[in-house]
């Protein structure tokens, strides 16, 4: 089955730096890679997500990258501000007919002021 | 327009007991996952439904858990005897359809501990 791999595990950067954060995935036949963030105590909230037949996708500060030869894929988020501390989780999902997600392990985001 | 509402937030169960967790899907939403989140892991699926049928349950533990989503009310996420291995956060989602081109809502979560 599928596999989601993300590191780092932990980031820490100071506000207006950028934050880049990585997945892998094992199965060739995933084509749609959602981004959720989560904050403490909250369920996980969609904020970017990405299909096999695109290589970029950009939201604001936001953008996602997906190299599917290489099978790995980014969260690229740009003049970071303390409201983006939380939990990012990548997730990669077949076209099993629905939306069947395999998340990876979560990066803990800090933003300092 | 509610969002996905779960209940109860926090449940405690003495090993043994029986969990029943609640899961109200956003309105006109037909489709529920269900998945689970181990103490500093990401989610793990379990189940997806649509009304009274179960589609793919193939992330469920075969004994113990099982789940439904009746014509009327919320869907159910049981398990039974419950153990502490089973302490963690329950996480529904619902979907107006299965399509991925649709996005799927998670609710706040249910966290179960067992003690």
């Amino acid at each position: 089955g599928e596999n989601v791999e993300q590191h780092p595990s932990t980031l820490s950067v100071q506000e207006g730096d950028s934050a880049v954060i990585k997945c892998t995935y094992s199965d060739s036949a995933s084509n749609y890679f959602p981004w959720y963030k989560q904050e403490l105590g909250k369920g996980p909230q969609l904020i970017i997500d990405i299909r096999s037949n695109v290589g970029e996708k950009k939201d604001q500060r936001i953008a996602v990258t997906l190299n599917k030869t290489a099978k790995h894929f980014s969260l690229h988020i740009t003049e970071t501000q303390p409201e983006d501390s939380a939990v990012y989780f990548c997730a990669a999902s077949m076209n099993t007919g629905f939306q069947k997600l395999v998340f990876g392990t979560g990066t803990r985001l800090l933003v300092s002021p | 327009n509610a969002g996905v509402m779960q209940n109860p937030r926090h449940l405690v169960r003495r090993r043994g007991q029986e969990a029943r967790l609640r899961c109200s899907p956003m309105k006109g939403h037909s489709h529920v996952y269900w998945y689970r989140q181990l103490p500093e892991e990401g989610l793990k699926f379990m189940v997806y439904l649509q009304k009274e049928n179960i589609i793919d349950e193939s992330g469920m533990p075969k004994e113990r858990f099982s789940a439904e989503f009746p014509k009327e009310g919320p869907s159910i996420l049981r398990i039974q005897q419950v153990v502490r291995g089973d302490s963690a956060a329950y996480f529904c989602a619902s979907s107006p359809s299965k399509s991925m081109n649709t996005e799927a809502f998670f609710g706040q979560g249910t966290r179960l501990t067992v003690v």
